[in-house]
């Protein structure tokens, strides 16, 4: 089956800890996506990957980072930085940054501070 | 930059009964909008697709409208059931990401 898979389900932090959270895709494509979700909100856009080795800032990047070394993965750590990491994190991908299709999602991680 | 707005924020209704959500956004510079559902707790599945240079798209009991220019979409579901019951999140394309409303949560009664 093709689609999105996000590791783990659930996650705890404690203070001071950095945790890496996982998105694989086997849909072959090329801009990938990372998203907070909070209750009651829509989505913001945290870090977007359009090729493998280059990935832009979104809106909400302070206390996350991200890497892309492969076209199918691409993880996003929590910071101690981040000060309010208590969310719901959804990865998505489509063909094209900016093209046409529509963005496929993965399944989400729920993170919780300890 | 790029403002989407939901209305309502939340909606019950009984079954049968057709409704509309609204969607606006303050830039009419998109290269679509997007119709998402999203279930308590999982990731969004995508219901209907319209590009900028479309009116309308339509799937099963789902319509979904776009007037660019005055910056509104509608999604129109047809004889509601239990199951529509989730969070529909509109999304619009203006850049290389997508930007979203906060939703409108529906409730579908029996």
């Amino acid at each position: 089956d093709g689609g999105i898979t996000q590791s783990p389900k659930y996650l705890f932090r404690k203070e001071g800890q950095n945790v890496t959270l996982s998105c694989e895709q086997n849909l072959n494509h090329d801009a990938m996506y990372w998203y907070r979700q909070d209750p009651g909100q829509g989505l913001r856009l945290i870090y977007y990957s359009q090729i493998v080795n280059d990935f832009q800032k979104g809106d909400i990047a302070e206390g996350y980072s991200v890497s892309r070394e492969k076209k199918e993965s691409f993880p996003l750590t929590v910071t101690s930085a981040q000060k309010n990491p208590t969310a719901f994190y959804l990865c998505a991908s489509n063909a094209l940054a900016g093209g046409q299709e529509t963005q496929y999602f993965g399944p989400g991680t729920r993170l919780l501070v300890l | 930059k790029q403002e989407v707005t939901q209305i309502p924020a939340a909606l019950s209704v009984p079954e049968g009964e057709n409704l509309v959500l609204n969607c606006s956004f303050t830039d009419s510079a998109i290269y679509n909008l997007q119709w998402f559902r999203q279930d308590p707790g999982k990731g969004l599945t995508s219901l209907l697709l319209i590009q900028s240079s479309q009116r309308e798209q339509t799937s099963g009991r789902l319509n979904a409208s776009l007037d660019k220019s005055s910056g509104r979409s509608t999604l129109y579901i047809a004889a509601s059931q239990p199951g529509d019951s989730a969070t529909y999140l509109c999304a619009v394309l203006s850049g290389y990401a997508l930007n979203f409303g906060k939703g409108t949560s529906l409730l579908v009664t029996p």
